[in-house]
């Protein structure tokens, strides 16, 4: 079946430090990847997504490259600030159109 | 104004009282879902409406009961909740296409609340 897997957290950084949290998945077909960030006391909200394979997902300087070989969905950012601290999921959309989850990695940035 | 609106934003109750949860999209999107939120665990997809219609339960104990008056609105009553039930209920809307699938427009992106956090005594 479908299924996300993310690095556990938390991750920890130290402001201006790179960031990499990694996900891969399981799907049959061609899935749509997708990052998600949930703040404090907030609801989920989308990052970034990518619809197909070598796609790039981009935005307030986070990326993910959808890689089909290696079947991963990785988040980056050149430089964390502190207000990038949150809880940050990995998805798939499945044939069917339901959004599968990861189980999310909590992301600490100290000034 | 994230256009997935949620109240109660907190809510406490007994174990005996019945309270609901309410969602309301202003996305004009035809499904709606609730999921839950629980501490170190991943969400679990609770219930999917598409069209008003439910589509999916995933096996959501029937202390937890959805309704879906019309495709902007969304409810969770409760009624003898445990103290294990206390979450972050999350509702969530998208656009399918008219199979109920996926359709050009949508990739299967979903529009979050900012949830509901239940504590049950």
């Amino acid at each position: 079946g479908n299924s996300v897997t993310q690095m556990e957290g938390p991750v920890t950084l130290s402001e201006e430090a790179f960031l990499t949290i990694n996900c891969t998945y399981t799907a049959t077909g061609y899935p749509s990847l997708f990052w998600y960030v949930q703040y404090p006391g907030e609801g989920l909200q989308l990052l970034l997504k990518a619809t197909k394979a070598d796609d790039k997902g981009s935005n307030k300087g986070f990326e993910a490259t959808y890689r089909k070989e290696t079947t991963s969905f990785h988040l980056e950012k050149g430089s964390v600030q502190v207000s990038d601290s949150a809880v940050y999921f990995c998805a798939l959309s499945s044939n069917t159109g339901k959004l599968i989850f990861g189980q999310g990695t909590t992301l600490q940035v100290k000034p | 104004e994230t256009g997935v609106t949620q109240t109660p934003r907190h809510l406490v109750m007994g174990m005996t009282n019945k309270k609901s949860l309410k969602c309301e999209q202003h996305l004009g999107h035809n499904a709606m879902y609730w999921y839950k939120q629980s501490a170190k665990k991943p969400l679990e997809l609770m219930f999917v409406y598409n069209f008003k219609e439910q589509t999916e339960n995933n096996s959501v104990p029937s202390r937890f009961s959805p309704e879906c008056p019309n495709s902007s609105h969304l409810f969770l009553h409760l009624h003898t909740l445990q103290p294990e039930d206390s979450a972050l209920y999350l509702c969530a809307s998208s656009r399918l296409g008219g199979t109920g699938g996926p359709s050009d427009a949508n990739t299967g992106e979903l529009f979050f609340g900012e949830g509901s956090r239940l504590t049950v005594l």
